[in-house]
């Protein structure tokens, strides 16, 4: 059961760099998330897909940039990371799709540490 | 903002039921109250959610009180492994339903 699959798990990025954080989840969910927590945080939302086609901002989407590429595959981009970026992001998927009825649980992934020096 | 209260954390025998409090005074009448667990710095495992009834799973029970301002999230035999920081969320209607993470209690269950 892989479940919700983040890829990489590690990453160091120079300023201004731009790299892509890749999540898959094989459950056939319909929504996707991705958060990001940081020191002593709980998780923020940061861009939402309530299904295939669709994305949405959550509260912390400036510098992002997401892809929902297939019902499966929800990515997100840094165009140009900064320091303040510095996180370990989240991804979660949950059956919930555009009704949003709110009782399906959300699944998370391992999670991406990324520094940005 | 975070719509529960938690304590900040609590010690737990091993064996023992671990009983974990949350208030959550404004929740609104079709918002569910979920319970997830963060071990180390892993990803948010998901325990149990409820609307207004009794929720009882392999993992934990969940109690919300008849005016749902308030739940009990039960561990009937806390084992080390149950050392985690728990989350009470109260899952809003907005940005896809969205989880708030407030800050937890870190649970310590000891031998």
């Amino acid at each position: 059961n892989a479940g919700v699959t983040q890829t990489p798990k590690f990453q160091v990025l120079k300023t201004g760099q731009s790299m892509t954080l890749q999540c898959a989840q094989d459950m056939n969910h319909n929504s996707m998330y991705w958060y990001r927590q940081d020191p002593g945080m709980g998780l923020r939302l940061i861009y939402y897909s309530a299904s295939e086609g669709t994305t949405d901002k959550g509260e912390v989407p400036n510098g992002y940039n997401v892809s929902r590429l297939n019902k499966r595959e929800f990515s997100l981009r840094l165009e140009s990371a900064a320091p303040s970026q510095t996180s370990v992001y989240f991804c979660a998927s949950s059956r919930d799709g555009a009704s949003m009825l709110g009782n399906q649980p959300q699944h998370f992934g391992d999670g991406t540490r990324l520094s940005i020096l | 903002d975070a719509k529960t209260t938690q304590p900040t954390s609590m010690d737990c025998a091993e064996g023992r039921a671990a009983n974990l409090p949350c208030n959550h005074s404004t929740i609104s009448g079709n918002e569910y109250v979920y319970w997830y667990r963060q071990i180390h710095s892993q990803g948010p495992q998901y325990i149990i959610h409820g609307l207004k009834n009794n929720e009882t799973n392999e993992m934990a029970s969940l109690i919300i009180t008849e005016d749902r301002k308030s739940s009990t999230l039960i561990l009937p035999h806390a084992t080390l492994r149950d050392t985690a920081v728990y989350y009470c969320i109260v899952r809003v209607w907005e940005q896809g339903g969205k989880l708030i993470f407030g800050q937890g209690t870190e649970l310590s269950v000891k031998p």
